[in-house]
């Protein structure tokens, strides 16, 4: 079963716009993840944020997390074409992880 | 740093049969993970593996099994092949516990026929 749910589905933006994508979860964490996928390949790890952190900086990503409302957001700034791909979310869930169905994010050069 | 090895990136089997997929993770990393991923359920947690030991399995029949060998290296087989598992077939690796950062191979494509 999926713990994290990503929002939207599908986002299309032109390049240097900024992209936000949601991820709402149900259960209480210990921290929550950002991966990037792009088409058929391995997942890679873009950012941790733990329970006690409400904001993180890497680069052009900022995450927040808000674990009252269970939910957090990416946002990628100045977007490149290079940037599309699918964006998931992943939350630690009774000791493993478990992802969301994933934002697929298209930039338009 | 060599990253996560999986093997055989494409695989085309018939029902009925069965499969063996192999991942070899980045050096030093004790935990190995496996997902599916498919377009209608996208990933799904299948098992992870530390210190030659199952330590969590997610929600998939005893048709999918694995193991972790002493050198961390790790295999899945799924017997009794159906149309439903053709997916692409991910590995994950992570120093010692499988809820931090962890680190993905390319994957193997697994088409049942």
């Amino acid at each position: 079963s999926q713990q994290g749910e990503e929002d939207p589905q599908a986002l299309s933006i032109q390049e240097g716009e900024n992209a936000t994508m949601n991820c709402s979860y149900k259960t209480s964490i210990n921290n929550l993840q950002w991966y990037r996928q792009n088409s058929g390949r391995g997942l890679v790890h873009l950012i941790l944020i733990r329970s006690n952190e409400r904001e993180k900086h890497s680069g052009r990503l900022r995450v927040t997390l808000d674990t009252s409302k269970k939910s957090s957001s990416l946002l990628i700034t100045a977007s490149r074409a290079a940037d599309t791909a699918s964006y998931f979310c992943a939350t630690d869930w009774s000791n493993d992880m478990r992802f969301g169905a994933g934002t697929r994010l298209t930039v338009k050069p | 740093k060599a990253g996560v090895t999986q093997t055989p990136r494409y695989l085309i089997k018939t029902r009925g049969q069965q499969v063996t997929l192999s991942c070899s993770p980045i050096s030093g990393h004790r935990s190995v993970s496996w997902y599916q991923q498919t377009p209608g359920q996208g990933l799904q947690f299948l098992f992870e593996y530390f210190s030659e030991t199952q330590r969590n399995k997610g929600n998939f029949p005893g048709r999918f099994s694995g193991r972790q060998f002493s050198n961390s290296r790790s295999e899945m087989n799924v017997s009794t092949l159906e149309l439903g598992d053709s997916a692409l077939y991910l590995c994950a690796s992570s120093l010692e516990v499988q809820n931090e950062k962890l680190f993905f191979g390319s994957g193997t494509q697994l088409s049942v026929l």
